[in-house]
């Protein structure tokens, strides 16, 4: 079974500057995938970076990359240059050998101008 | 490109109603998933189907039953609705199944409310 842990119910950061989203994950299986999804309030699902548990280095997509800490069983996510438009919901996802995803309770991030 | 399609977007029921939810795969991909995510949740995954059978069963209940069809399309079958089936539900497709870790694209969900 796999689950996933998101501690920060709601952060704040200024437009233009980074933020880190924090994730912890647990999981029996030796090999596993890492997911983030951005929900704006519109409701949907959209994919924004991937790490696998084999994977050396850590995913990178634009302005997202993904801080992959295998020993600390942490998956954090970074957003640089913030932008107004990240305001959302975001969740940390975990797939492991059925595939299937089990979702953080995520984080709501507000980009303040 | 094309996306993952669900129809209907809304959906208005009352108690001990029934419901039916679909799913078009984004073309080619063969794995079905479902979640439901309530107000204020996460999404909570359902079930999953890959190549037509049923690969996996999350937190579904029994008055919930799905499919996927010869096209690759699947049905959500909600049956005896309650009022804590109000959700949003989605369908993500993948291409492929097994222990390679398949980007799960999303589509844009079914916001269902029982009255």
């Amino acid at each position: 079974a796999q689950k996933i842990t998101q501690t920060q119910p709601g952060m704040f950061v200024q437009e233009k500057e980074a933020v880190t989203l924090d994730c912890t994950y647990d999981t029996s299986d030796q090999s596993y995938g890492l997911f983030w999804y951005k929900q704006p309030s519109s409701g949907e699902m959209i994919f924004l970076i991937y790490q696998g548990s084999y994977d050396e280095q850590n995913a990178t997509e634009g302005r997202y990359s993904l801080n992959f800490q295998k020993a600390r069983k942490s998956a954090n996510l970074v957003i640089s240059a913030s932008q107004l438009g990240d305001s959302a919901m975001y969740f940390c996802a975990i797939a492991g050998n059925d595939n299937d995803m089990r979702f953080g309770a995520g984080t709501r991030l507000t980009v303040k101008p | 490109a094309a996306g993952v399609i669900q129809s209907p977007r809304h959906l208005i029921k009352e108690k001990r109603e029934t419901a039916t939810l679909k799913c078009y795969p984004i073309p080619r991909h063969d794995t079905v998933y479902w979640y439901q995510q309530g107000p204020g949740q996460d999404p909570q995954f359902l079930i999953s189907f890959y190549e037509k059978m049923q690969s996996d069963k999350g937190s579904i209940p029994d008055r919930f039953s799905a499919q996927q069809f010869s096209d690759y399309h699947s049905e959500l079958n909600m049956s005896s609705l309650e009022l804590g089936d109000s959700a949003l539900y989605f369908c993500a497709s993948s291409l492929g199944s097994g222990s390679d870790y398949n980007e799960q694209f999303f589509g844009p969900g079914t916001r269902l409310t029982v009255l």
